[in-house]
């Protein structure tokens, strides 16, 4: 079943501009990771925050993670028009590699 | 890093007929695969867990001899939907965990079936 629930559902900015997009989930988690998928491809994985982190970065992206709460925010700086896909996030649990639970998912449009 | 591919792309069939979808890992060995199936602006799905030289481990509601999962090497594995009937119709991806122990999952292109 899905656990994370992304929102907003859906995004659309100007190149430039940041993308927040936040993800809630409802169990114990190990990790969670955000992946982006482009209209009719796969999925490609983007960032893995372990439950005892806070904070990652990876260039434009920025990672926030609050255990308590039960969520977490995807930050995309400076947007580009590449940047345009779907962005999911995925919550992995406590049992050595796991199989991921994907949230709906925010579909991010980034004009020239 | 690790590259993942499926075959085919895309597929049309007829109601009844039976498709069969390859995932491949590349350049690393693959214990375990994933299936997930994806309907048009929805998320994942998980359906099964692909066990090299064992039997997958389907999802609770996933049919499993409608969707018929061989993984017989380290490098491949294989999902069959028998019998596809329109609801079938949807995109298939595939994945696999990066390295052993590894939580990070490297994805296949994903395969477009369409059941007429």
């Amino acid at each position: 079943s899905q656990q994370g629930e992304e929102d907003p559902q859906a995004l659309s900015i100007q190149e430039g501009e940041n993308a927040t997009m936040n993800c809630s989930y409802k169990t114990s988690i190990n990790n969670l990771q955000w992946y982006r998928q482009n209209s009719g491809r796969g999925l490609v994985h983007l960032i893995l925050i372990r439950s005892n982190e806070r904070e990652k970065h990876s260039g434009r992206l920025r990672v926030t993670l609050d255990t308590s709460k039960k969520s977490s925010s995807l930050l995309i700086t400076a947007s580009r028009a590449a940047d345009t896909a779907s962005y999911f996030c995925a919550t992995a649990g406590d049992s050595g590699y796991s199989t991921l639970t994907f949230g709906k998912g925010t579909m991010l449009l980034v004009s020239p | 890093g690790a590259v993942v591919s499926q075959h085919p792309s895309w597929v049309i069939c007829k109601s009844g007929t039976s498709v069969k979808i390859e995932c491949r890992s590349l350049d690393f060995q693959a214990t375990t695969m994933f299936w997930y199936r994806q309907f048009p602006k929805q998320s994942l799905m998980l359906m099964a867990t692909s066990n090299e030289g064992s039997k997958a481990t389907y999802e609770q509601g996933v049919e499993k001899d409608k969707f018929l999962i061989n993984h017989a090497s380290l490098t491949l594995s294989t999902l069959t939907v028998t019998s596809a009937h329109p609801e079938d119709s949807s995109f298939y991806i595939c994945s696999a965990p990066g390295a052993l122990g590894a939580y990070e999952q490297y994805f296949g292109p994903g395969t477009r079936l369409t059941v007429t």
